[in-house]
């Protein structure tokens, strides 16, 4: 069965560093794009960026961009997103998702959002 | 960016009647070389994450009841339900993934009447 698992619930202070994660399974884990999706509470989905595994190769939105870091561990099968210092404004549920792809010529396009880890939310409060 | 706009905010539809609900975004999200629109919808169920319904605009995923349709090309897209059910009250999104980044549009939230 494919599927992301993200690690659990975190409540942290301003200021701390966190570093969530997202373990798939049931695919190969190097050549699918995984990307981290924000829901604060009462607002809509948006995107924060994306790491395709096999190299590494990271996109950010110009919303996140410098606000967060993507990475990835191949060698685990794990995506993680972290902080180095968060501010109140973080607190959110976070998710993970793989981009479904396929090949077109020999271009590789990314398709939808298809698998989604269970969210992890982060409070962060004083 | 690709600015996704969806309409309305909210939808109040009574049990097996048509919700309709509007995605538009701000340029043409038409792939040329496949001739394919990179536009997906999403269902969110309150405690649960996302759910793919439809992609490519209008190809649903597997599983998804065929009461859910997606139609539009270009810049301007529909997600239609026929004959409601009350497990489709939820949060719908829809989202491009023409170019990075892949934004979703606000959020249509449907409710039964």
């Amino acid at each position: 069965e494919v599927q992301l698992v993200q690690s659990g619930a975190e409540v942290k202070k301003p200021g701390e560093s966190l570093k969530i994660s997202c373990e798939a399974s049931g695919y190969t884990f190097t050549t699918y794009w995984i990307g981290w999706v924000r829901h604060m509470p009462g607002k809509g989905l948006e995107w924060m960026g994306i790491i395709y595994p096999g190299d590494s190769d990271t996109t950010y939105s110009p919303s996140f961009q410098g606000q967060v870091t993507i990475s990835a561990d191949k060698s685990i099968s794990t995506a993680y997103l972290q902080w180095s210092s968060l501010k109140p404004s973080d607190t959110a549920m976070y998710y993970c998702a793989r981009h479904n792809q396929h090949l077109l010529g020999t271009t590789l396009l990314r398709d939808a959002f298809d698998i989604w880890g269970q969210g992890t939310t982060v409070t962060v409060s004083s | 960016d690709i600015v996704m706009t969806q309409s309305p905010d909210s939808l109040a539809v009574s049990l097996g009647e048509r919700a309709t609900i509007n995605c538009k975004s701000s340029q043409s999200i038409l792939y040329s070389s496949n001739n394919k629109d990179f536009l997906a919808w999403y269902q969110q169920k309150p405690g649960q994450p996302p759910k793919l319904l439809i992609y490519w605009a209008s190809t649903r995923e597997s599983g998804v009841p065929d009461r859910f349709s997606g139609s539009g090309s270009g810049t301007d897209f529909t997600l239609t339900i026929n004959s409601l059910q009350a497990e489709d009250v939820a949060v719908y999104y829809c989202q491009q993934y023409f170019s990075s980044p892949c934004n979703f549009g606000q959020g249509t939230k449907l409710e039964i009447k």
